[in-house]
C-alpha cells in the first residue's frame, strides 16, 4: 500500500525567510513517481513538480528546489526567498508507475498549509 | 486552451435531494479522476476512468454515490440521496496516460457542495 505523510500541518515564515516541507512516502514498489502540488487560496490545484524513482538528482526551477533521497524514502520541497503569493497548501503526491501506462492512482499526503508574512 | 471546467462552482441542497457534479476533462486527456476535499479527511480518490471506462472506484464512499463519463468530454458524480456530511469540495482533474508512469493531473476549480 502506498502511503504520503507531511508531518507539517502548518508553517509560517515571514517574507524573504527560506522554508522546507518535508514529504516521506511507502512504497513497495521499485518503480513510483512523486509529485508536488500547490494549493492557492483560490482552491485549485496546480501542478509543481513530477519525479521518476529513477533520477535522484536534485532539481531547481527559480526560488523552487527538490531534494529526493531514497534512502530516506523522501522528497522535501524547499522555497527559497519566500513571497505571500507562496501562501498555499502544499501537497505531495505518490504514484506506481505501470507498464502498460494504464492505472495510475495517485496518493496525496494531507498537505502542509504555508503562510508568508510580510 | 480551456483547462478542466466544472459546472456548478457552488451547489447548496437540502438532504435528500439529487445532486449532480458535472466536468469536462482537457481535450486529448485520456485519463479522469474525481476527488473529495474536507478538513477532517483531505483530498480522497472517488473514482478514476481511463478510456472512458470506470478503473477504480473503491473511494467512492456508499451507493449513494455514482459516476458516469458517456464519452471523452464529459463526465458526472451524481449524490442520491445527498447527506449533510457529503459537504465538500469536489474536485475533477484529467491527464494523458503514457506507457511507463502517470503524468501530472490537471485540476478544475471545484464544486463546493453544501448539504443543509
Amino acid at each position: 500500500a502506498q502511503k504520503v505523510t507531511q508531518a507539517q500541518t502548518e508553517i509560517s515564515v515571514v517574507e524573504k525567510e527560506d522554508v522546507t516541507l518535508d514529504c516521506v512516502y511507502e512504497t513497495r514498489d521499485t518503480t513510483y513517481y512523486l509529485f508536488w502540488y500547490k494549493q492557492p487560496p483560490s482552491g485549485e490545484l496546480v501542478f509543481l513538480i513530477r519525479r521518476n524513482s529513477f533520477d535522484e538528482q536534485n532539481e531547481i526551477s527559480g526560488r523552487y528546489s527538490w531534494n529526493f533521497q531514497k534512502s530516506t524514502s523522501s522528497f522535501n520541497f524547499t522555497i527559497t526567498a519566500s513571497q505571500v503569493v507562496d501562501s498555499a497548501v502544499y501537497f505531495c503526491a505518490l504514484s506506481e508507475a505501470r507498464q502498460s501506462g494504464g492505472y495510475q492512482k495517485v496518493t496525496f499526503g494531507t498537505g502542509t498549509k504555508l503562510q508568508v508574512i510580510p | 486552451d480551456a483547462g478542466v471546467i466544472q459546472s456548478p462552482r457552488h451547489e447548496v441542497t437540502e438532504m435528500g435531494q439529487e445532486v449532480t457534479l458535472r466536468c469536462k476533462p482537457i481535450s486529448g486527456h485520456n485519463s479522469l479522476f474525481w476527488y473529495r476535499q474536507t478538513m477532517m479527511r483531505g483530498l480522497e480518490l472517488l473514482i478514476y476512468f481511463n478510456n472512458n471506462v470506470p478503473i477504480d472506484d473503491s473511494g467512492m464512499p456508499e451507493d449513494r454515490f455514482s459516476a458516469k463519463m458517456p464519452n471523452a468530454s464529459f463526465s458526472t458524480l451524481k449524490i442520491q440521496p445527498s447527506e449533510p456530511r457529503d459537504s465538500a469540495v469536489y474536485f475533477c482533474a484529467s491527464s494523458r496516460a503514457l506507457p511507463g508512469g502517470p503524468n501530472e493531473q490537471f485540476f478544475g476549480p471545484g464544486t463546493r457542495l453544501t448539504v443543509l
